[in-house]
């Protein structure tokens, strides 16, 4: 069926590390997917997305992981701060879906001071 | 550049009513979809209009329907209301709905009472 799966609901960290946020899919057809942040009371806020040809992409403390072979999404955040609480979304999409993201069930990232 | 807008963010409305939402798009983006939250069934599409043509649609009943003016605003309305209704809904824009980044709205929250 359709979904896009997140491995867990709550991450916790330690302020300064560095977070790991995966993500499975299931749709082979994806050829373009996103991650969102959401803060309480807010919409999605994009964060960073990548095409199925690349592998990995780079943003500012971000860097994010696609690996075709197993379907595995992943996010990373380098020296997380207070700030980047909040829950992760994975989506996904393809050409035939206009307009049509797939979410994944989110993970909390908790940041410890 | 302003993002997207909605409104109202909040509404309370009772069972058997109807409600109208409205989502005023990123300024140059043709392509509106629409999504409902809740905490059980998580970020789920609605529907995606472009050009004020529906072009994709999901496994909604037909008490949901939208549309879209020439300007590319777009309306969603839920009739009939149930209490099951009660979720966020978001609306993000893009420049063509074929894989490219959809940028959200703040929500809007709906009860039902």
């Amino acid at each position: 069926g359709e979904s896009v799966g997140l491995h867990l609901p709550t991450l916790s960290v330690q302020e300064g590390d560095n977070s790991i946020i995966n993500c499975a899919y299931s749709n082979s057809a994806s050829d373009y997917f996103i991650w969102y942040k959401q803060e309480s009371g807010k919409g999605p806020q994009f964060i960073i997305d990548i095409r199925s040809n690349m592998d990995k992409r780079q943003g500012q403390r971000v860097t994010v992981l696609l690996n075709k072979t197993v379907k595995h999404l992943s996010l990373q955040i380098a020296a997380t701060q207070p700030g980047d609480s909040a829950v992760y979304f994975c989506a996904e999409t393809d050409t035939s879906n206009t307009g049509k993201l797939i979410f994944g069930q989110g993970t909390t990232l908790q940041v410890k001071p | 550049k302003a993002g997207v807008t909605q409104t109202p963010r909040y509404l309370i409305k009772t069972r058997g009513q109807q409600v109208t939402l409205s989502c005023s798009p990123i300024s140059g983006h043709r392509s509106v979809s629409w999504y409902q939250q809740t905490p059980g069934q998580g970020l789920q599409f609605l529907f995606e209009y472009f050009s004020e043509t529906q072009r994709n649609k999901g496994n909604f009943p037909g008490r949901f329907s939208g549309r879209q003016f020439s300007n590319s605003r777009s309306e969603m309305n839920v009739s009939t209301l149930e209490l099951g209704d009660s979720a966020l809904y978001l609306c993000a824009s893009s420049w063509s709905g074929y894989t490219d980044t959809q940028y959200f709205g703040p929500g809007t929250r709906l009860t039902v009472l």
